[in-house]
């Protein structure tokens, strides 16, 4: 089981907001620790959303927005559109164990 | 163009052993961290392993320690995972995916592979 917990799906109708949250801990997203986004479609390659809590990589659409507060982090798909629907996962680091890289639960994106 | 390309997965009969492969193009495979993450049917993303750049820091999760090892071979910009004592536990898309330094700790992975399918039979 995941220190980074996320819900396990959310949905939304085209062009709605939808927000995924991501709760951790004071050993890993209260500690400081930077926390990241991917994308998700089961059989490709997983995609870097977001990066060092708020940061979108070259190419990745401005629908997409995260946030960190305490021990928790959030991303935002505004404007949602069909091909949204994936998996997503938060990542971070934790201090209480020895792996460098935790992921989130995960969180299945619907478009309705 | 950066290029992560696994091979080496298949069906295996659980108990026995197998190496995955990551061929590397597009960016100085050399100067940077290496992982391996898995992804089993029905679960999420489960990270495996890390190398650093020059091959002499890893770190490996706990849940397969003793049994998988990550090494790389810089001078053939390829990454590998050495599976022993395979389990059907073990089932999964593994994808290698780059880090942003050259270290193993902390970070991003800012690009991935499309992953090769491991299934264990029992």
């Amino acid at each position: 089981q995941s220190v980074l917990t996320q819900p396990p799906s959310v949905s939304g109708a085209p062009g709605r907001r939808v927000t995924i949250s991501c709760t951790g801990s004071n050993s890993n997203i209260g500690a400081g620790h930077d926390v990241h986004w991917y994308q998700h479609l089961p059989g490709t390659a997983p995609k870097l959303l977001i990066y060092s809590n708020t940061n979108r990589p070259s190419g990745v659409p401005d629908r997409f927005s995260a946030s960190k507060s305490g021990t928790s982090a959030s991303l935002a798909i505004t404007g949602l559109q069909t091909e949204d629907e994936a998996d997503y996962y938060c990542q971070s680091y934790d201090s209480s164990l020895t792996s460098p890289f935790v992921f989130g639960t995960g969180t299945r994106v619907t478009v309705l | 163009e950066v290029q992560l390309v696994e091979s080496g997965g298949g069906l295996i009969q659980s108990g026995r052993s197998l190496r995955l492969s990551c061929a590397a193009s597009g960016f100085a495979f050399e100067n940077y961290a290496m992982h391996w993450v898995r992804r089993a049917p029905e679960k999420g993303l489960e990270w495996v392993s890390s190398i650093n750049s020059n091959g002499f820091s890893v770190a490996t999760a706990h849940s397969v320690k003793g049994r998988f090892t990550i090494s790389r071979d810089n001078a053939k910009n390829t990454l590998y995972l050495q599976i022993n004592g395979l389990g059907v536990e073990d089932t999964a898309f593994y994808y290698c995916a780059k880090g942003t330094n050259d270290v193993v700790e902390a970070g991003f992975l800012d690009y991935w592979g499309q992953g090769t399918l491991l299934s264990v039979s029992s």
